[in-house]
C-alpha cells in the first residue's frame, strides 16, 4: 500500500535553531516525493520535489531510499517559514498522496 | 493570471442536503482533483480525472460523486450530506504526462469549507 506518514503534527522552534520535518513512505515502486507548503491565508503550493534537487528558500529534502524518507531541513529557521507543511508522494498511475501534515512554528 | 478556482468558498447546510461544490481552471490542464482536508489526517483524495471522459476513484469516494462538464469544469456532490463531511475540499489541476513528464506539481484553489449540521 502506497503510504505517506508524518509523525509530528506540530513542530515549535526558535528563530534561527535548525529544523527538521521527518516525512517516511511506503511504495513499492520508484518514488516521487514532494514537499508543499501553505502559509496563512495563502493556497497550497509546491515547495519543492526530490527529483530537481533543489534548495528552496533555504530548505533541502534528500531521499532515503533505505531509509525510505524524505525528511525537509533547514539549517536555520525564520519566523516566515511558519506554516502547515505537507510531505506527498507520486505514484505510477499520476496521483498525489499527502502526508497527515505538519505545522511547523517559529518563535521569535 | 490562469487560476483554479472554487465556489462556494463557504457553506452550511443540514443533514440529508444535496451539495454541489463547482471547480473551474483557466490554466488549461487536463487533470484535475478533489481533496478533502481534515485537522490531522491531511489531505485525502475523494476522486480525480485525467481528461473529460476519465473519472477515477481516489482514497475516500464514498458519499460522493463528480461530474467532468468541459476540461475546465470538475463539480464534486454530496448526494446526502452527513455531518462527518464537514471539512475543507479543495479542487486541484496539473498537467498530463507521465514518468519524467510528470512534474507532480498540483495548483490548488483556495478551498471550500462545508458545515454539515
Amino acid at each position: 500500500a502506497q503510504r505517506v506518514t508524518q509523525p509530528e503534527k506540530l513542530l515549535s522552534v526558535f528563530k534561527g535553531a535548525p529544523v527538521e520535518l521527518k516525512c517516511n513512505y511506503s511504495y513499492s515502486g520508484s518514488p516521487e516525493l514532494f514537499w508543499y507548503v501553505q502559509y496563512s491565508r495563502q493556497r497550497l503550493q509546491l515547495l519543492l520535489r526530490h527529483i530537481s534537487r533543489e534548495s528552496i528558500k533555504g530548505f533541502t529534502a534528500d531521499l532515503n531510499k533505505g531509509e525510505t524518507s524524505f525528511h525537509l531541513k533547514k539549517p536555520f529557521a525564520q519566523e516566515e517559514d511558519s506554516a502547515m507543511y505537507y510531505c506527498a508522494l507520486s505514484n505510477q498511475g499520476g496521483k498525489l498522496i499527502f502526508g497527515q501534515g505538519t505545522e511547523l512554528s517559529v518563535k521569535p | 493570471d490562469a487560476d483554479v478556482t472554487q465556489t462556494p468558498r463557504n457553506r452550511i447546510t443540514k443533514t440529508g442536503k444535496r451539495i454541489m461544490l463547482e471547480c473551474s481552471q483557466t490554466k488549461g490542464h487536463d487533470r484535475m482533483y478533489w481533496y478533502r482536508q481534515d485537522p490531522g489526517l491531511g489531505l485525502q483524495l475523494i476522486y480525480y480525472s485525467f481528461d473529460v471522459k476519465d473519472i477515477n476513484k481516489g482514497e475516500i469516494s464514498d458519499g460522493y460523486s463528480v461530474s467532468r462538464q468541459a476540461q475546465a469544469k470538475f463539480s464534486l456532490s454530496l448526494e446526502s450530506a452527513i455531518p462527518n463531511q464537514t471539512a475543507l475540499y479543495f479542487c486541484a489541476t496539473s498537467e498530463s504526462g507521465t514518468g519524467a513528464l510528470n512534474t507532480g506539481e498540483l495548483f490548488f484553489g483556495e478551498g471550500s469549507r462545508l458545515t454539515v449540521l
